[in-house]
Protein backbone atom coordinates (compact mmCIF):
# COMPACT_ATOMS: atom_id res chain seq x y z
CA UNK A 1 0.00 0.00 0.00
CA UNK A 2 1.14 3.46 -0.87
CA UNK A 3 1.40 5.85 2.29
CA UNK A 4 3.03 8.83 3.42
CA UNK A 5 2.82 9.78 7.09
CA UNK A 6 3.43 13.83 8.52
CA UNK A 7 3.03 13.19 11.77
CA UNK A 8 3.42 16.77 12.84
CA UNK A 9 0.32 18.46 12.17
CA UNK A 10 1.27 21.89 13.29
CA UNK A 11 4.88 23.79 14.37
CA UNK A 12 5.41 27.02 15.42
CA UNK A 13 8.28 29.13 15.65
CA UNK A 14 10.00 32.02 15.98
CA UNK A 15 11.96 33.76 12.88
CA UNK A 16 15.44 32.49 12.20
CA UNK A 17 15.07 29.27 13.99
CA UNK A 18 15.44 26.03 12.28
CA UNK A 19 12.50 23.79 11.43
CA UNK A 20 12.38 20.00 10.11
CA UNK A 21 9.56 18.74 8.71
CA UNK A 22 9.10 14.98 8.98
CA UNK A 23 7.86 12.51 6.33
CA UNK A 24 7.93 8.63 6.50
CA UNK A 25 6.50 6.64 3.73
CA UNK A 26 5.09 3.39 2.55
CA UNK A 27 5.57 2.03 -0.89
CA UNK A 28 5.95 -1.59 -2.29
CA UNK A 29 7.39 -0.17 -5.21
CA UNK A 30 11.54 -0.29 -6.03
CA UNK A 31 11.16 3.07 -8.36
CA UNK A 32 9.34 6.25 -6.83
CA UNK A 33 9.70 9.75 -6.61
CA UNK A 34 9.32 11.95 -3.32
CA UNK A 35 7.79 15.23 -3.40
CA UNK A 36 7.89 18.17 -0.85
CA UNK A 37 4.99 21.04 -1.92
CA UNK A 38 4.19 24.60 -0.14
CA UNK A 39 0.47 25.45 0.46
CA UNK A 40 0.80 29.41 1.20
CA UNK A 41 -2.55 30.66 2.78
CA UNK A 42 -3.13 32.31 -1.01
CA UNK A 43 -4.27 28.13 -1.53
CA UNK A 44 -1.90 27.64 -4.61
CA UNK A 45 0.28 24.28 -4.41
CA UNK A 46 4.10 25.60 -4.83
CA UNK A 47 6.04 22.63 -5.90
CA UNK A 48 10.00 22.27 -4.22
CA UNK A 49 11.93 19.01 -4.58
CA UNK A 50 11.50 16.06 -6.11
CA UNK A 51 13.97 13.00 -5.55
CA UNK A 52 13.98 10.03 -7.03
CA UNK A 53 13.97 6.74 -5.14
CA UNK A 54 17.73 5.82 -6.69
CA UNK A 55 19.43 9.29 -5.52
CA UNK A 56 19.92 9.18 -2.08
CA UNK A 57 22.15 12.28 -1.59
CA UNK A 58 21.01 15.09 0.02
CA UNK A 59 20.26 18.02 -1.54
CA UNK A 60 20.47 22.04 -0.33
CA UNK A 61 18.49 25.00 -2.16
CA UNK A 62 19.40 28.18 -0.22
CA UNK A 63 17.32 27.87 3.23
CA UNK A 64 16.29 24.74 2.42
CA UNK A 65 17.85 21.65 2.63
CA UNK A 66 16.24 17.75 2.39
CA UNK A 67 17.55 14.00 4.01
CA UNK A 68 16.25 11.45 2.08
CA UNK A 69 17.11 7.75 3.93
CA UNK A 70 15.77 4.93 2.23
CA UNK A 71 16.59 2.78 5.24
CA UNK A 72 14.19 4.57 7.54
CA UNK A 73 11.54 5.11 4.48
CA UNK A 74 12.20 8.73 5.38
CA UNK A 75 12.43 12.40 3.35
CA UNK A 76 12.59 15.04 5.82
CA UNK A 77 12.73 18.75 5.17
CA UNK A 78 14.82 21.58 6.91
CA UNK A 79 14.40 25.24 6.77
CA UNK A 80 17.30 27.15 8.36
CA UNK A 81 16.70 30.73 9.65
CA UNK A 82 12.96 30.43 9.09
CA UNK A 83 11.10 33.58 7.95
CA UNK A 84 7.25 34.85 8.49
CA UNK A 85 6.91 34.11 4.52
CA UNK A 86 8.00 30.31 5.23
CA UNK A 87 4.46 30.08 7.31
CA UNK A 88 2.08 27.60 4.80
CA UNK A 89 1.16 23.84 5.34
CA UNK A 90 3.82 21.88 3.81
CA UNK A 91 2.67 18.06 1.86
CA UNK A 92 5.31 15.46 1.39
CA UNK A 93 3.95 12.96 -1.38
CA UNK A 94 5.00 9.93 -2.76
CA UNK A 95 4.42 8.88 -6.60
CA UNK A 96 5.28 5.45 -7.78
CA UNK A 97 2.41 6.23 -10.45
CA UNK A 98 -0.23 8.52 -9.18
CA UNK A 99 1.03 11.08 -6.84
CA UNK A 100 -0.33 10.55 -2.99
CA UNK A 101 0.15 13.23 -0.22
CA UNK A 102 0.68 13.29 3.33
CA UNK A 103 -1.42 14.58 5.75
CA UNK A 104 0.57 17.86 5.94
CA UNK A 105 2.43 20.11 8.08
CA UNK A 106 1.43 23.80 9.01
CA UNK A 107 3.85 25.68 9.71
CA UNK A 108 3.91 29.10 11.24
CA UNK A 109 6.76 31.26 11.78
CA UNK A 110 6.54 34.18 14.03
CA UNK A 111 8.34 37.82 14.12
CA UNK B 1 7.07 23.07 -16.86
CA UNK B 2 3.37 23.06 -17.81
CA UNK B 3 0.41 25.69 -17.47
CA UNK B 4 -2.74 24.36 -16.22
CA UNK B 5 -5.64 26.31 -16.62
CA UNK B 6 -8.63 25.59 -14.60
CA UNK B 7 -12.28 26.91 -14.39
CA UNK B 8 -14.12 27.77 -13.07
CA UNK B 9 -12.25 28.96 -9.96
CA UNK B 10 -14.86 29.24 -7.56
CA UNK B 11 -18.23 28.83 -8.09
CA UNK B 12 -21.40 28.89 -5.24
CA UNK B 13 -23.91 26.01 -5.87
CA UNK B 14 -27.37 24.47 -5.40
CA UNK B 15 -27.60 21.23 -4.10
CA UNK B 16 -28.84 18.62 -6.28
CA UNK B 17 -26.93 20.56 -9.48
CA UNK B 18 -23.95 19.75 -11.06
CA UNK B 19 -20.77 21.66 -12.09
CA UNK B 20 -18.79 20.70 -14.19
CA UNK B 21 -14.50 21.61 -14.03
CA UNK B 22 -12.43 22.24 -17.15
CA UNK B 23 -8.68 21.91 -16.98
CA UNK B 24 -6.40 22.62 -19.77
CA UNK B 25 -2.72 22.06 -20.20
CA UNK B 26 -0.52 24.03 -22.14
CA UNK B 27 1.47 21.13 -23.26
CA UNK B 28 1.09 17.46 -24.00
CA UNK B 29 1.29 15.57 -20.82
CA UNK B 30 1.03 11.79 -19.68
CA UNK B 31 -1.26 11.79 -16.75
CA UNK B 32 -3.94 13.75 -15.71
CA UNK B 33 -5.72 13.67 -11.83
CA UNK B 34 -8.47 14.95 -9.87
CA UNK B 35 -8.04 15.60 -6.05
CA UNK B 36 -10.17 16.79 -3.82
CA UNK B 37 -9.23 19.04 -1.00
CA UNK B 38 -11.84 19.67 1.79
CA UNK B 39 -11.36 22.63 3.98
CA UNK B 40 -8.00 22.29 6.41
CA UNK B 41 -7.33 18.71 4.76
CA UNK B 42 -4.79 17.56 2.76
CA UNK B 43 -5.44 15.99 -1.09
CA UNK B 44 -6.98 13.05 -2.02
CA UNK B 45 -7.15 11.63 -5.16
CA UNK B 46 -10.16 11.29 -6.99
CA UNK B 47 -9.20 9.46 -9.93
CA UNK B 48 -6.72 9.33 -12.55
CA UNK B 49 -8.16 10.32 -16.03
CA UNK B 50 -7.33 8.60 -19.15
CA UNK B 51 -7.62 9.57 -22.31
CA UNK B 52 -10.26 8.05 -24.13
CA UNK B 53 -11.28 5.41 -21.67
CA UNK B 54 -12.96 5.47 -18.55
CA UNK B 55 -11.02 7.09 -15.49
CA UNK B 56 -9.23 4.83 -12.52
CA UNK B 57 -11.04 5.99 -9.78
CA UNK B 58 -9.51 5.81 -5.85
CA UNK B 59 -11.58 4.12 -2.94
CA UNK B 60 -14.40 5.92 -1.90
CA UNK B 61 -15.23 7.58 -5.52
CA UNK B 62 -17.54 6.69 -7.63
CA UNK B 63 -18.11 7.22 -11.57
CA UNK B 64 -21.87 8.19 -11.29
CA UNK B 65 -20.93 10.95 -8.49
CA UNK B 66 -17.55 12.26 -10.26
CA UNK B 67 -17.99 11.69 -13.54
CA UNK B 68 -14.49 12.03 -15.98
CA UNK B 69 -13.94 12.89 -19.15
CA UNK B 70 -10.20 12.91 -20.61
CA UNK B 71 -11.15 13.60 -24.82
CA UNK B 72 -7.51 14.33 -25.71
CA UNK B 73 -3.88 14.69 -23.91
CA UNK B 74 -4.23 18.36 -22.68
CA UNK B 75 -7.66 18.76 -21.69
CA UNK B 76 -10.08 16.74 -18.67
CA UNK B 77 -13.68 17.58 -16.97
CA UNK B 78 -14.54 16.39 -13.76
CA UNK B 79 -18.08 16.55 -12.43
CA UNK B 80 -19.33 16.84 -9.45
CA UNK B 81 -23.04 15.28 -9.76
CA UNK B 82 -26.33 16.06 -7.76
CA UNK B 83 -24.57 18.29 -5.10
CA UNK B 84 -24.86 18.34 -1.33
CA UNK B 85 -23.12 20.28 1.25
CA UNK B 86 -20.57 17.44 1.34
CA UNK B 87 -19.27 18.20 -1.67
CA UNK B 88 -17.74 22.21 -0.85
CA UNK B 89 -14.14 21.52 -1.48
CA UNK B 90 -11.42 22.90 -3.48
CA UNK B 91 -11.02 20.58 -6.49
CA UNK B 92 -7.90 20.36 -8.17
CA UNK B 93 -6.41 19.16 -11.70
CA UNK B 94 -2.95 17.72 -11.93
CA UNK B 95 -0.82 16.94 -14.86
CA UNK B 96 2.50 14.97 -15.05
CA UNK B 97 4.83 14.48 -18.03
CA UNK B 98 7.55 12.12 -18.26
CA UNK B 99 10.17 12.47 -15.89
CA UNK B 100 8.69 15.84 -14.32
CA UNK B 101 7.06 16.81 -11.17
CA UNK B 102 3.05 16.87 -10.82
CA UNK B 103 2.20 20.49 -12.10
CA UNK B 104 -1.10 21.54 -10.42
CA UNK B 105 -4.15 24.08 -11.21
CA UNK B 106 -5.09 26.72 -9.52
CA UNK B 107 -7.98 25.02 -7.99
CA UNK B 108 -12.10 25.50 -8.37
CA UNK B 109 -13.21 26.23 -4.90
CA UNK B 110 -16.84 25.11 -4.66
CA UNK B 111 -19.44 25.51 -2.14
CA UNK B 112 -22.93 24.06 -2.09
CA UNK B 113 -25.98 25.59 -0.24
Amino acid sequence: AQKVTQAQTEISVVEKEDVTLDCVYETRDTTYYLFWYKQPPSGELVFLIRRNSFDEQNEISGRYSWNFQKSTSSFNFTITASQVVDSAVYFCADQPDKLIFGTGTRLQVFP
Amino acid sequence: SAVISQKPSRDICQRGTSLTIQCQVDSQVTMMFWYRQQPGQSLTLIATANQGSEATYESGFVIDKFPISRPNLTFSTLTVSNMSPEDSSIYLCSATGEATEAFFGQGTRLTVV
